[in-house]
């Protein structure tokens, strides 16, 4: 199997950072996705890496190491709202299939 | 932006019965589309691979002969639900793969009583 690994769920305070790791199987490795997912919704696009380092988006950041097969997500400046399901997901060369890991359920408390 | 229309959102249906769910790319041509399920508080599941003019690809331990998956064009996938039990109660959701990224289906509800 692929083995995306994720935290179950993490508790944040509103207005700080959360970081939140994602690690994956290196072999046919093609890109790494973080989507944010609230019950009963599609995912929404948050980032994509597929080179290393850091790809800033406001308030959220994605990092990547291929190498280590190593991926998080930041979230700065916490606001209620980001209270939300977290997925890291992997495009494998097999055709392309994106692979979720089991999620992380996010939540900002005041 | 690229759309995926996926209907019905929200389906109930009697224990035995088939249920199909339509995935449609409105803007686009979706050669690929992919099918997954994820039940409450757990993450997206692959359940198959959908090319257009060919057979679909199912991943280890999904049933080829209860979940049906046909991609008759470039626009169109659907997944047929047979002889329907309350354990498939879950939600399904489809993805198209594009140049960009992937689009998703807004997901259907099935609950089979």
């Amino acid at each position: 199997g692929q083995n995306i690994d994720q935290p179950t769920e993490m508790t944040a305070t509103e207005g700080a950072i959360v970081q939140i790791n994602c690690t994956y199987q290196t072999s046919g490795f093609n890109g790494l996705f973080w989507y944010q997912q609230h019950a009963g919704e599609a995912p929404t696009f948050l980032s994509y890496n597929v080179l290393d380092g850091l790809e800033e988006k406001g308030r959220f950041s994605s990092f990547l190491s291929r190498s280590k097969g190593y991926s998080y997500l930041l979230l700065k400046e916490l606001q209620m709202k980001d209270s939300a399901s977290y997925l890291c997901a992997v495009i494998y060369n097999q055709g392309g299939k994106l692979i979720f890991g089991q999620g992380t359920e996010l939540s900002v408390k005041p | 932006g690229a759309v995926v229309s996926q209907h019905p959102s929200r389906v109930i249906c009697k224990s035995g019965t088939s249920v199909k769910i339509e995935c449609r790319s409105l803007d686009f041509q979706a050669t690929t589309m992919f099918w997954y399920r994820q039940f409450p508080k757990k993450s997206l599941m692959l359940m198959a691979t959908s090319n257009e003019g060919s057979k679909a690809t199912y991943e280890q331990g999904v049933e080829k002969d209860k979940f049906l998956i046909n991609h008759a064009s470039l626009t169109l996938s659907t997944l047929t639900v047979t002889s329907a039990h309350p354990e498939d109660s879950s939600f399904y959701i489809c993805s198209a793969r594009r140049q960009a990224g992937y689009t998703f289906g807004s997901g259907t509800r099935l609950t089979v009583v």
